[in-house]
């Protein structure tokens, strides 16, 4: 029941920009918009969030398109390290505990 | 150094043994989570916990049980119920106050059922 849209995968040359797209044509107005990532045998960390502007911290930025529906994570220099499954899930503002619905997300390859 | 720590990294198991898997955070988060994962499958949310000593059922809690005797901890027993055990087992937390309610999730427990 995930409420995102990925590829299945992509891949990226080193040191360039990996741009990782997300649809999420029904997201409800007070819905977020969270990153995740996992590399192999590892537990999911936490990249970025957002609810309706641009986001960026020390390890991404969040392109949110005006009408909400679709997204764009950016890795700005891609480094090898940065190979795993990247997931965009869309959830509900806070309110006690919730779980996190993770889709098949996008195997992101970056290339030396 | 703080976060969420899990224990074992990888844990065999004799078919018809319970088996119990470790979580603790020193992140001072009131919401603990246990999920599942399968072979390129996404996670499935087995037991959750908002407070001490209260917990409720996710979408997969046959063949599990947890405790939340204290703050910091959320052990997940495994049980020779569960059918189907062998899968790598997250936990999470999170905190309910203020605007920080990300969860953040340790490393992992792969548990394989010989």
């Amino acid at each position: 029941d995930a409420k995102t849209t990925q590829p299945p995968s992509m891949d990226c040359a080193e040191g360039r920009a990996a741009n990782l797209p997300c649809n999420h044509s029904t997201i409800s107005g007070n819905e977020y918009v969270y990153w995740y990532r996992q590399i192999h045998s590892q537990g999911p960390q936490y990249i970025i969030h957002g609810l309706k502007n641009n986001e960026t911290n020390e390890m991404a930025s969040l392109i949110i398109t005006e009408d909400r529906k679709s997204s764009t994570l950016i890795l700005p220099h891609a480094t090898l390290r940065d190979t795993a499954v990247y997931y965009c899930i869309v959830r509900p503002p806070r309110g006690g505990a919730q779980k996190l619905v993770f889709g098949q997300g996008t195997r992101l390859t970056i290339n030396p | 150094d703080g976060g969420i720590t899990q224990s074992p990294k990888y844990l065999f198991r004799k078919e018809g043994q319970n088996v119990t898997l470790s979580c603790e955070q020193n992140l001072n988060h009131d919401a603990m989570y246990w999920y599942r994962q399968d072979p390129g499958q996404g996670l499935r949310l087995i037991y959750y916990s908002q407070i001490v000593n209260d917990f409720q059922k996710g979408d997969i809690a046959e063949g599990y049980s947890v405790s939340r005797e204290k703050k910091e901890s959320f052990p997940l027993t495994v049980t020779s119920a569960q059918k189907n055990p062998t899968a790598f087992y997250l936990c999470a937390s999170s905190s309910l106050a203020g605007s920080g309610d990300t969860q953040y999730f340790g490393p992992g427990t792969r548990l394989t059922v010989l």
